[in-house]
């Protein structure tokens, strides 16, 4: 069994201002973790994965995110908020190997004030 | 461009009425799914499909039918449409896990 939190439906940053999405994940397996964005109207885009290796990854527009597994965190930061940002972001953990059904977080859409 | 189509974009259905709704994508990916999001409660697992001819339920599959007699296509039927079912679905395909999902853009119905 599998479930993801998201703490925060809704998080306000200014313009320049970090940004901090969070996301605990539970797992009996080994996970592998995702955050995706939804821009208005869109699908979802992979922004960043973490499946092994290097527990601090790299995505795309200066996101980042860390894989901790003493505290089953994947927190998603990005160092200065840009307007272009504003979006919905969804965590999401699946198990390792073959096939495995991904279970998503209910979102946290990301407001950025300029 | 690779990826996954969604057609149609909009549909509004009367109750009792149904339809289906298309999802191809062209990148060869075994692993298909559909989605409905709604406000709050993220995305929720339809049905999916490992191969061709292999169909599961997710956790809200009453209400929907697939089938998966191609690589390419993963259609979802609503068999008679009900007001519940208003939402946004969305395809996704993968092909190796460690890449993530493709997703659609998406088929926003209201069934009125």
């Amino acid at each position: 069994a599998q479930s993801v939190t998201q703490l925060g439906s809704h998080v306000s940053v200014s313009e320049g201002a970090l940004v901090l999405l969070r996301c605990n994940y539970s797992s009996s397996v080994p996970p592998y973790l995702f955050w995706y964005v939804q821009y208005p109207n869109q699908g979802l885009q992979l922004l960043l994965k973490y499946t092994t290796g290097a527990t601090l990854v790299k995505g795309i527009n200066g996101f980042e995110a860390e894989f901790k597994k003493s505290e089953t965190s994947f927190h998603l930061t990005k160092p200065s908020a840009h307007m272009s940002d504003a979006a919905e972001y969804f965590c999401a953990v699946s198990g390792s190997g073959g096939y495995q059904k991904v279970t998503f977080g209910t979102g946290t859409k990301l407001q950025v004030i300029p | 461009n690779a990826g996954v189509t969604q057609t149609p974009k909009f549909q509004v259905l009367k109750t009792g009425q149904s339809m289906t709704l298309q999802c191809a994508q062209d990148m060869n990916h075994e692993y298909m799914s559909w989605y409905r999001q709604d406000p709050g409660m993220g995305l929720r697992l339809i049905h999916y499909s490992v191969g061709a001819g292999i169909t599961d339920q997710g956790e809200v599959p009453n209400g929907y039918n697939v089938s998966r007699s191609t690589t390419e296509d993963f259609p979802l039927r609503l068999l008679s449409a009900a007001p519940s079912q208003t939402s946004v679905y969305f395809c996704a395909s993968l092909g190796e896990v460690t890449r993530g999902y493709t997703f659609g853009s998406g088929t926003r119905l209201t069934v009125v």
